[in-house]
């Protein structure tokens, strides 16, 4: 099993509708989450860290399922400008100060 | 204004020369990172620094030096470069990752071709 797994896509999805995607950890002790954004040929930027209650930052939801050990981002009424690639990044505590990517889901919104 | 700053944006080099890429960050960090992309654009660390230390060495040929002459700075030296060397490498620099919730912010990254 992938340490860090993400489904790699593409999604192609039409401009309005609601996608979610789902990545999964490999070590039921690891701590910081987080979701990234990586334009095409840019850096990768936070989008929003992902806290265990739960978080929204407008149309973002982030969520941490601990039992289950995956987080997902829902991403609602989709904009053009939400194509791009996602990275679920993970503290996996192993004993080390290191954040573990995921392969990324890439994101393509159609008008 | 600039966070995490890193240069050449792009380097073209041919095979054997030795090159260096350059990072600061202005963001009062203790930690800083480099991390390669390659072309299947996955992201991967390669080093990691706190305040000046190597505290991550992920099994990069020796090849690879980094050098951190202050907590603000980590450059990446490379000997001998080979074709397989070619990627997009990131800097970056977070607080220490054992405080929860601290991100990595991330250089604009610079692409290497070893021709």
């Amino acid at each position: 099993r992938k340490e860090v797994e993400q489904d790699p896509g593409p999604f192609n999805v039409p401009e309005g509708a609601t996608v979610a995607f789902n990545c999964t950890y490999s070590n039921s002790a690891s701590q910081s989450f987080f979701w990234y954004r990586q334009d095409c040929r840019k850096e990768p930027k936070l989008l929003m860290s992902v806290y265990s209650s739960g978080n929204e930052d407008g149309r973002f939801t982030a969520q941490l399922n601990r039992a289950s050990q995956y987080i997902s981002l829902l991403i609602r009424d989709s904009k053009l400008s939400d194509s791009a690639t996602y990275l679920c990044v993970v503290n996996l505590n192993f004993g080390n100060e290191k954040l573990t990517f995921g392969t990324g889901t890439r994101l393509t919104i159609i008008p | 204004d600039t966070a995490v700053s890193q240069t050449p944006k792009y380097l073209v080099t041919q095979m054997g020369n030795d090159k260096s890429i350059k990072c600061e960050q202005n963001l009062g960090h203790d930690t800083m990172y480099w991390y390669k992309q390659d072309s299947k654009k996955f992201l991967k660390i390669m080093f990691s620094y706190n305040n000046k230390e190597l505290i991550i060495n992920e099994t990069v040929p020796n090849r690879f030096s980094p050098k951190s002459p202050d907590k603000a700075h980590l450059n990446l030296h490379i000997n001998s470069l080979e074709l397989g060397d070619s990627a997009v490498y990131f800097c970056a620099s977070s607080h220490p990752l054992r405080q929860r919730d601290s991100p990595l912010h991330f250089g604009n990254g610079t692409r290497l071709t070893v021709t």
